[in-house]
């Protein structure tokens, strides 16, 4: 298996545009996590999707920020508008119940917005 | 609230030296807890984790971690470090009372000198 895939690997961008992460899960995994590393808030979740329905969008900062998941292999993470400050590595993360939680990474999106 | 702590934002040690990264958790119930690996430029890397059954559980690259009930503890060891391990370390216990979900620690650098 090609493990968890994302597009872009980097994208920069100018504030107010908008931008469109994707990910591609493990085939046959049934969650999806997608989440924001920054030097300055660590690793944390926005939201994760089971069976492509959202569960949980707590971490979700502002409406600026949505997600979906139309199918099984495939997940968008949109920020529009985007701000200087969403600048970010953006990862997704696939798993099954079966695996106790154990979460397969992608390599991430980096995102800059200037 | 459920928690992981990393207390040491970096640990420095030299090549052939015996590694330690520490990691002290707060959870209801019997913990389920992990440990990733972060490369520069890559996403997170499962290493192992600990469900049940023997204190001491063996991972990859030669890394193995104690869990300490008493302790609150589960600490990421590694008998003879290599400057290849040099990396960002996780430690993240499963929500108990969302076992959807992952709480990660702040993260603690790890560098290896020659």
């Amino acid at each position: 298996d090609a493990g968890v895939i994302q597009s872009p690997r980097h994208e920069v961008t100018e504030m107010g545009q908008e931008v469109t992460l994707r990910c591609k899960p493990i085939s046959g995994h049934d969650y999806l996590f997608w989440y924001r590393q920054t030097m300055m808030r660590g690793l944390e979740l926005l939201i994760y999707f089971n069976n492509n329905v959202p569960i949980d969008d707590s971490g979700m900062p502002e409406d600026r920020f949505s997600a979906k998941m139309p199918n099984a292999s495939f997940s968008t993470l949109k920020i529009q508008p985007s701000e200087p400050r969403d600048s970010a590595v953006y990862f997704c993360a696939s798993t099954d119940r079966g695996l106790i939680a154990e979460q397969f990474f992608g390599p991430g999106t980096r995102l800059t917005v200037l | 609230a459920q928690s992981v702590a990393q207390p040491e934002d970096q640990v420095n040690v030299a090549e052939g030296n015996p590694l330690t990264v520490k990691c002290t958790y707060s959870v209801s119930g019997n913990p389920y807890l992990f440990w990733y690996v972060q490369y520069p430029n890559r996403g997170l890397q499962f290493l192992l984790k600990y469900i049940t059954g023997d204190n001491l559980v063996k991972g990859s690259y030669g890394f193995e971690a104690e869990f300490n009930k008493s302790q609150t503890s589960f600490h990421l060891k590694k008998p003879s470090a290599l400057v290849s391990d040099s990396a960002l370390y996780f430690c993240a216990v499963r929500d108990p009372y969302n076992t959807d979900k992952l709480i990660f620690g702040t993260g603690t650098r790890l560098q290896v000198f020659p």
